[in-house]
């Protein structure tokens, strides 16, 4: 157990949509990092917040959005879904930036 | 555009022998490399990290090695045990832990 949470852990919806995934870091980890893996494909790196602000973008698309709460919790909303973005969705921290980070179990996004 | 590349889908070694896994990437600006480790049903957990300025780095039975001018490294376990069964995946960054590039995974498989 990592101690990242993420809820829910599957997720079955229509295409045209908008689900919004959470992720609750480790205690006292500043940094959450999401990811998405496509069938076949690595973890593409999709943006990441620090202490509650933004601090790198990846291939997020615009349909995409993301924050992190006071509480650092963060959600990653995803809108007019496609079928394309069903995927593993990973969250990840770490305590500070430039350490190693530490991953969810993910959140299996089916888009029908 | 796959940055980092994982060539091998699968590999099979013999418990008690080497496991070599291999990763190559294009991106001449990454100057850090991480190997991670995951389970079915789990998200990935780190294992060792590489910056750069060095070309191996050892912990317990895992030893990565990078050769620079090839772009290219390597995760050696020694001796390789059935809890080693897992999916690997090569990372890597430019200036830390943060953004990470992730190759598509190659399935270690510990024959007893």
């Amino acid at each position: 157990d990592s101690g990242v949470t993420q809820t829910p852990k599957h997720l079955i919806t229509a295409t045209g949509q908008r689900v919004t995934l959470r992720c609750s870091p480790r205690s006292g980890d500043l940094s959450v990092y999401w990811y998405q893996q496509s069938l076949d494909q690595g973890l593409q790196f999709l943006i990441q917040y620090y202490n509650g602000e933004e601090r790198a973008k990846g291939n997020i698309l615009e349909r995409f959005s993301a924050q992190q709460f006071p509480d650092l919790h963060s959600e990653l909303n995803l809108s007019s879904l496609e079928l394309g973005d069903s995927a593993l969705y990973f969250c990840a921290s770490s305590p500070a930036l430039g350490t190693e980070a530490f991953f969810g179990q993910g959140t299996r996004l089916t888009v029908v | 555009d796959q940055q980092v590349k994982q060539n091998s889908p699968s590999l099979s070694v013999q418990e008690g022998r080497i496991s070599i896994l291999n990763c190559d990437y294009t991106n001449s600006m990454f100057d850090y490399f991480l190997w991670y480790k995951k389970y079915p049903a789990e998200g990935p957990t780190f294992l060792i990290s590489i910056s750069s300025i060095k070309d191996k780095n050892e912990d317990g039975r895992f030893t990565v090695f990078l050769n620079k001018s090839a772009k290219h490294l390597s995760l050696h376990i020694v001796p390789s045990q059935p809890g080693d069964s897992a999916v690997y995946f090569c990372a890597a960054s430019v200036g830390g832990n943060e953004k990470l590039t992730f190759g598509t995974g190659t399935r270690l498989t510990i024959i007893p």
